[in-house]
Order: C-alpha cells, then structure tokens, then sequence
C-alpha cells in the first residue's frame, strides 16, 4: 500500500474551471509538501504546511493540511494552461530528515 | 544561481548492457539525492549522500545499481547490467541544511530517461 494516496489520478479541465487535488493517508506527518513537475524537468517545490489546520495561499493556489496532520488539499482557481504538470504530494519518514515520500501524483491538463 | 545539472537526457540502451548517469549539484549543496520515477508514480528514493558519506541506500539494488560521489560534488550513478523494468526517469536533486525544522526543501534536476529495450 501507497504511504500516500493522491486522487484524483488524471484531471482534464477548460481553462478558468476551478479544481481540487487530494493527497491522503492513515498516518500522522509533521510537515506535508507539495511539489509540481512539467514534462522532461523535475519537481519543483510549490509549498511546505507543517501545521494542522494550515493554509497557504500561493496565487490563485490554495493549499490546506488537515487538521489531524494526515491529509491535505490544494484548490487552484480559475485554472490556466500553464497550470498543466503533475502535482505531487510528498512527506519526510524516518530519524531526523528521513527520506522524502512521494505520492503518486495527479496528472492535470488545462485546455485553453 | 545554476540548478542541478544532469546528463545525458536521454539514453537508449539493450538489456544487460551498463550505463552511467552524471549529476553536478548545486554549488554549496551538501547532501546530494538519486531518485527513481517509473512512468506513473511518483520518484522514489535509491540513495542519499551526506557530502561523499552514503547516508541512505537501503531502497538500491545493489545487485546491479551502484553510486558515487567522490570529493562531495559531482555524483554517478551506475547500472550494470540493466534490465527491462530499470526503464525510468532517473532524478538528481540536492539541498542544503536547514536548521531546526523537520523538512528542507530539495532542487531536483531535470532527469535522464532510460530506456532498456
């Protein structure tokens, strides 16, 4: 079983529509990222919550971590194009920084 | 400030042949990771190094992948010999310490496709 579920899997939306990704799971983190990656580059982090009930804004994305610590949201208004990528939900495990766990992911695809 | 730099992009092998990737962390960067992202998942750690000092490979196959970064900068990472399922995407990231916080925040690299025919 994933560490991480991300749901949904695929998304395919109009430019302006409105949309929000699920990151889950059954244990407790203390800090929760989420990173998004465009074809043929690597992920690039978006935003870091460490803290139950959190949210972020970053532009027309909004992120939220539950307030039990083990789920998390990310709300993105009136989508665009550019907004296309593979949005990925990502943890810490282990003594000190651990290693870092990723989700598998939502593929978004936004049509003008 | 330069990225992470990796190379080659892309590389087409046949099973049971060797390959090499090449990593350049960003300048300064201590801790240096090799990732593993098969088509639909999300990457997965093979190994971590702290400065030239493994810190984590429990998740690489030692049987057949192999890394190294020798004087704490550039690193590689090798497979011999390679098979079908190693087709991936192989990702180079790296990060500096952050004091007093359970999280860092790591640039990755662009990545090197592998595919083993």
């Amino acid at each position: 079983t994933q560490l991480l579920e991300q749901s949904p899997q695929f998304l395919s939306i109009q430019e302006g529509e409105n949309l929000t990704v699920y990151c889950n799971s059954s244990s407790v983190f203390s800090s929760l990222q989420w990173y998004r990656q465009e074809p043929g580059e690597g992920p690039v982090l978006l935003v870091t919550v460490v803290t139950g009930g959190e949210v972020k804004k970053l532009k027309r994305l909004t992120f939220q971590f539950g307030d039990a610590r083990k789920d998390s949201s990310l709300h993105i208004t009136a989508a665009q194009p550019g907004d296309t990528g593979l949005y990925l939900c990502a943890v810490y495990r282990g003594s000190t920084l651990g290693r870092l766990y990723f989700g598998r992911g939502t593929q978004l695809t936004v049509w003008p | 400030e330069a990225g992470v730099a990796q190379s080659p992009r892309y590389k087409i092998i046949e099973k049971r042949q060797s390959v090499a990737f090449w990593c350049n962390p960003i300048s300064g960067h201590a801790t240096l990771y090799w990732y593993q992202q098969i088509l639909g998942q999300g990457p997965k750690l093979l190994i971590q190094f702290q400065n030239n000092g493994v810190v984590d490979d429990s998740q690489l196959p030692k049987d057949r992948f192999s890394a190294e970064r020798l004087k704490g900068v550039d690193s590689t990472l090798k497979i011999q010999p390679a098979k079908l399922e190693d087709s991936a995407v192989y990702l180079c990231a790296s990060s500096s310490k952050m004091s007093g916080v359970s999280y860092n925040e790591q640039f990755f690299g662009p990545g090197t496709r592998l595919t083993v025919l």
